[in-house]
């Protein structure tokens, strides 16, 4: 069946303090693997797309890499307006259904 | 338009009501997604077009709920009969068509709160 798993859950940080988001997947040949922010009463905001295994992309303090089995988002120096919700999402039947994960919810404290 | 336009932005109905929310994608993008998104951030898949039809409707709830995307009219996505548990913000999401839809991102709409009373 086909999988999306996002960990953690909620990750709380202190301005400055590095860390890393996780995507995990389970689908049969992926077509590219898509990460969003959303911010509350918002609709999710296109961050990054990664098509393959040892691609990596970087926007600011956003650095989103792919592995054959997962994704990484590394969050370096965060700042407080980094909060947010963050998803990841996998299209699957030839693109016409994505399916995404639970996300992550991102506290950044100043 | 250079955004995914959703109305209304909340709307209430009373369990048994119909519900019609409406999309206006970005002009120039054949494709269209609606998502319902409940609890946790929990983003469920409900159907896609390509310009006019249907691709893949296998997350729609078929007894109540239609959506319809037709030339020059926003896309609709409605609830017959509605139920406390259709209570949710739903989501329309649009994307460009250029080296196949699984190749693009998509852009999403502010979404409809719908709350069943």
């Amino acid at each position: 069946e086909d999988q999306v798993t996002q960990s953690p859950e909620a990750l709380r940080l202190q301005e400055g303090e590095s860390s890393s988001l996780n995507c995990s997947y389970t689908v049969s040949g992926l077509r590219g693997l898509f990460w969003y922010r959303q911010d509350p009463g918002k609709g999710p905001e296109f961050l990054f797309t990664l098509y393959s295994a040892g691609e990596e992309k970087e926007k600011e303090r956003l650095k989103a890499t792919l592995t054959k089995k997962e994704s990484f988002l590394h969050i370096t120096a965060p700042k407080p307006e980094d909060s947010a919700t963050y998803l990841c999402a996998v299209p699957i039947t030839g693109g016409f259904k994505t399916i995404f994960g639970a996300g992550t919810r991102l506290f950044v404290k100043a | 338009g250079e955004e995914v336009a959703q109305t209304p932005k909340h709307l209430v109905r009373g369990e048994g009501q119909k519900a019609k929310l409406y999309c206006a994608p970005i002009k120039g993008h054949s494709y269209v997604f609606w998502y319902q998104q409940v609890l946790k951030n929990e983003f469920k898949f409900l159907i896609s077009f390509q310009n006019e039809n249907v691709f893949d409707e296998t997350g729609m709830p078929k007894e109540r709920f239609s959506a319809k995307c037709l030339p020059n009219s926003p896309c609709s996505l409605e609830i017959q009969a509605t139920k406390l548990e259709d209570s949710a913000v739903y989501f329309c999401a649009s994307s460009q068509s250029l080296g196949g839809v699984s190749n693009q991102p998509q852009h999403f709409g502010d979404g409809t709160r719908l709350s069943i009373l």
